[in-house]
């Protein structure tokens, strides 16, 4: 099992491009996530979806749009790109969408974005 | 005030020392914590759960204090392979939504 694969691991654009973030997880998960990682600023969310054919904006979703292609896909979506775009984006999955620690959230390896 | 507060670090122990990071959270609803662990450049990974009658796992051990709104974990024995980034971690309603809130972390680097 692969776990949480994301693509692309590096990307750099310049402002005002658009880009998609692809996310897919093989543990048969419900739920989700995509977050955006800041120095000094730890994780925030910025979109979920709780299960396959819904999704939800987090603390931070100005800016990206969400896909939840099918269970095991989960896209994140940068319409215009800005240089306070400029992060870490991590994508997540859990069994459920609940804070219990048996719906340990797992996450994808990153990909680094950088906006000129 | 940020949700949840750690002491950024770094932290630099000495192998086989006992370190400790203490955590705060603000929102007095949230109903489960968490430690993860984030090495450089690389993805959180859930470390533990902390109840509240405290519990350990190995060399390390979590406690929760509701009343004082308070997590700490404790690390005995550091390895070097301990050195990471720990994120204390809280989940509870946030303006209706449900969800995980992470702290920015706290750096530890166990020296040989």
């Amino acid at each position: 099992n692969a776990g949480v694969t994301q693509t692309p691991k590096f990307q750099v654009l310049k402002t005002g491009q658009s880009m998609t973030l692809q996310c897919a997880q093989d543990m048969n998960h419900n739920s989700m996530y995509w977050y955006r990682q800041d120095p000094g600023m730890g994780l925030r969310l910025i979109y979920y979806s709780a299960s396959e054919g819904t999704t939800d904006k987090g603390e931070v979703p100005n800016g990206y749009n969400v896909s939840r292609l099918n269970k095991r896909e989960f896209s994140l979506r940068l319409e215009s790109a800005a240089p306070s775009q400029t992060s870490v984006y991590f994508c997540a999955s859990s069994p459920n969408f609940s804070g219990g620690s048996y719906n340990e959230q797992f996450f994808g390896p990153g990909t680094r974005l950088t906006v000129l | 005030r940020k949700e949840v507060e750690q002491d950024p670090g770094p932290f630099n122990v000495p192998e086989g020392a006992t370190v400790a990071f203490n955590c705060t959270y603000s929102n007095s609803a949230s109903q489960s914590f968490f430690w993860y662990r984030q090495d450089c450049r690389k993805e959180p990974k859930l470390l533990m759960s902390v109840y509240s009658s405290g519990n350990e796992d190995g060399r390390f051990t979590a406690q929760l204090n509701r009343a004082s709104q308070y997590i700490s974990l404790l690390i005995r024995d550091s390895k070097l392979s301990d050195s990471a980034t720990y994120l204390c971690v809280v989940y509870g309603r946030d303006t209706g939504r449900r969800a995980l809130t992470f702290g920015s972390g706290t750096r530890l680097q166990v020296q040989p």
